[in-house]
């Protein structure tokens, strides 16, 4: 069964950080890994969709990576800012299931100015 | 714009009552969802639709009742048999393709009294 687990489960840094939240899955056999945002209250943002067949994917300040082979994933946040802070969730679809995704519980990020 | 719309935003039940909560979107997406998101724990999947008058069990579909009589409305029934109700619900539409990425509504907060 496709578990999801990202580290660290809390992040606190000062504003102009660079950090980087992980997430590993236990299966590699898997269509896409996708990165979420949540602030409190609110659905969920997708922020980037990688394919299996692909490294990495950028959008402005974020880069995710995909490694299928050792199950990780990794996003990158340039020069963080207080609007940064949210919640990040990562998930997978597996090929096991069809359509439907599997999530990780989240890193809770919070930026201080 | 293009999008998921949920209502109500908040909800508030008696004890034995059933509630629906409703999902409309207009992205001509194929396949909706329902996850249930708690404190503390991941997204979990109650039910998806694939396609128009079809639909399968989640992880935890026990309580809760779907119908997809329309391509654009995935309408949540929670009965009285949910022992738990008090949530936020997510719904969610992607294209019926295994690499498509998946968007949320707005969530709907259900609080039992």
């Amino acid at each position: 069964k496709q578990e999801v687990t990202q580290i660290p489960a809390a992040l606190s840094v000062p504003e102009g950080e660079n950090l980087v939240l992980n997430c590993s899955f236990t299966d590699s056999a898997i269509y896409n890994l996708q990165w979420f945002r949540q602030d409190p209250g609110k659905g969920l943002t997708s922020l980037l969709l990688i394919q299996s067949s692909q490294r990495e994917q950028t959008s402005g300040r974020l880069n995710a990576s995909l490694d299928k082979s050792s199950g990780r994933s990794t996003l990158y946040i340039a020069a963080s800012q207080p609007g940064d802070s949210a919640t990040y969730l990562c998930a997978v679809r597996p090929m096991e299931y069809g359509n439907k995704l599997v999530f990780g519980a989240g890193t809770i990020l919070r930026v201080k100015s | 714009d293009g999008g998921i719309t949920q209502s109500p935003k908040y909800l508030f039940r008696k004890e034995g009552q059933n509630v629906t909560l409703s999902c409309e979107q207009n992205l001509n997406h194929d396949a909706m969802y329902w996850y249930r998101q708690d404190p503390g724990q991941g997204l979990r999947l109650i039910y998806y639709s694939q396609i128009v008058n079809d639909f399968q069990k989640g992880d935890i579909a026990e309580g809760y009742s779907v119908s997809r009589e329309k391509k654009e409305s995935f309408p949540l029934t929670v009965t009285s048999a949910q022992k738990n109700p008090t949530a936020f619900y997510l719904c969610a539409s992607s294209i019926y393709e295994n690499t498509g990425e998946l968007f949320f509504g707005e969530g709907s907060r259900l609080t039992v009294l």
